[in-house]
C-alpha cells in the first residue's frame, strides 16, 4: 500500500504562471515531509522541506503547505522558469529515524 | 567535497552475472542508503546504514547485499542478475539521520539481458 501518492504523474505549466504539485500521504504518524528535484542522468537534489508545527515553509520562489488533517502537501512554484523542468519527488517519514518514503514523482514541464 | 561519488555509471550484466556497485561519501556522513529508481515505481529502498559495522534492510532488498566497513564506502553487491534488476542505482547519504535531507549520488544505470 502506497503511503506517499503522487497522483499527477506529469504536468505542464506555461513559463512565469504558478505550478503547483501536489502529495497526500496515508501514514498519521509522518510528520516531515521534504520535496526532491531530479533532472534526467542525475541524483535527486533536495529542494525544501516542512515539518508537521507548521502549515507553510518558503524559500524564494519555493513554497510548500502542508495541511495536516488532510493528510496533503503541495509546493508552489512561483513564477515558473524553464529550469524547473524536472521531475518532483515528495518524501515523507515519522521523525523516528525510519527511512524516508518517497512518492513516484510528478514531471513537471515549464513551457517558454 | 566530492559529495557522493558512484561507480560505474553505466554497467551491462548478463543473467546470473555477480558485481558491485560503489558508492563513497568524503562528508563523514553516518546514515548511507541504496534506492532504485524504475519507471512510474518512484525511489525505492533496499537497504540503508547508520554507521559502521551496521546494515538493515528496506523495502525491496532481495537479490542485494550491502557490507558497511567504513563510514565512507557503502558498496552494493548484486549475487546473480536478474533482467527484474534493471535499473537506476542510487546511493545517499545524510549526517543527522535516515529521517531527513538524504545527498544523492549521480547514479548507476544498470541494464541485465
Amino acid at each position: 500500500d502506497q503511503q506517499v501518492k503522487q497522483n499527477s504523474p506529469s504536468l505542464s505549466v506555461q513559463e512565469g504562471r504558478i505550478s503547483i504539485l501536489n502529495c497526500d500521504y496515508t501514514n498519521s504518524m509522518f510528520d516531515y515531509f521534504l520535496w526532491y528535484k531530479k533532472y534526467p542522468a542525475e541524483g535527486p537534489t533536495f529542494l525544501i522541506s516542512i515539518s508537521s508545527i507548521k502549515d507553510k515553509n518558503e524559500d524564494g520562489r519555493f513554497t510548500v503547505f502542508l495541511n495536516k488533517s488532510a493528510k496533503h502537501l503541495s509546493l508552489h512554484i512561483v513564477p515558473s522558469q524553464p529550469g524547473d523542468s524536472a521531475v518532483y519527488f515528495c518524501a515523507a517519514s515519522d521523525s523516528g529515524n525510519t527511512p524516508l518514503v518517497f512518492g513516484k514523482g510528478t514531471r513537471l514541464s515549464v513551457i517558454a | 567535497n566530492a559529495g557522493v561519488t558512484q561507480t560505474p555509471k553505466f554497467q551491462v550484466l548478463k543473467t546470473g552475472q555477480s558485481m558491485t556497485l560503489q558508492c563513497a561519501q568524503d562528508m563523514n556522513h553516518e546514515y548511507m542508503s541504496w534506492y532504485r529508481q524504475d519507471p512510474g515505481m518512484g525511489l525505492r529502498l533496499i537497504h540503508y546504514s547508520v554507521g559502521a559495522g551496521i546494515t538493515d534492510q528496506g523495502e525491496v532488498p532481495n537479490g542485494y547485499n550491502v557490507s558497511r566497513s567504513t563510514t565512507e564506502d557503502f558498496p552494493l553487491r548484486l549475487l546473480s542478475a536478474a533482467p527484474s534488476q534493471t535499473s537506476v542505482y542510487f546511493c545517499a547519504s545524510s549526517y543527522s539521520g535516515l529521517a531527513v535531507e538524504q545527498f544523492f549520488g549521480p547514479g548507476t544505470r544498470l541494464t541485465v539481458l
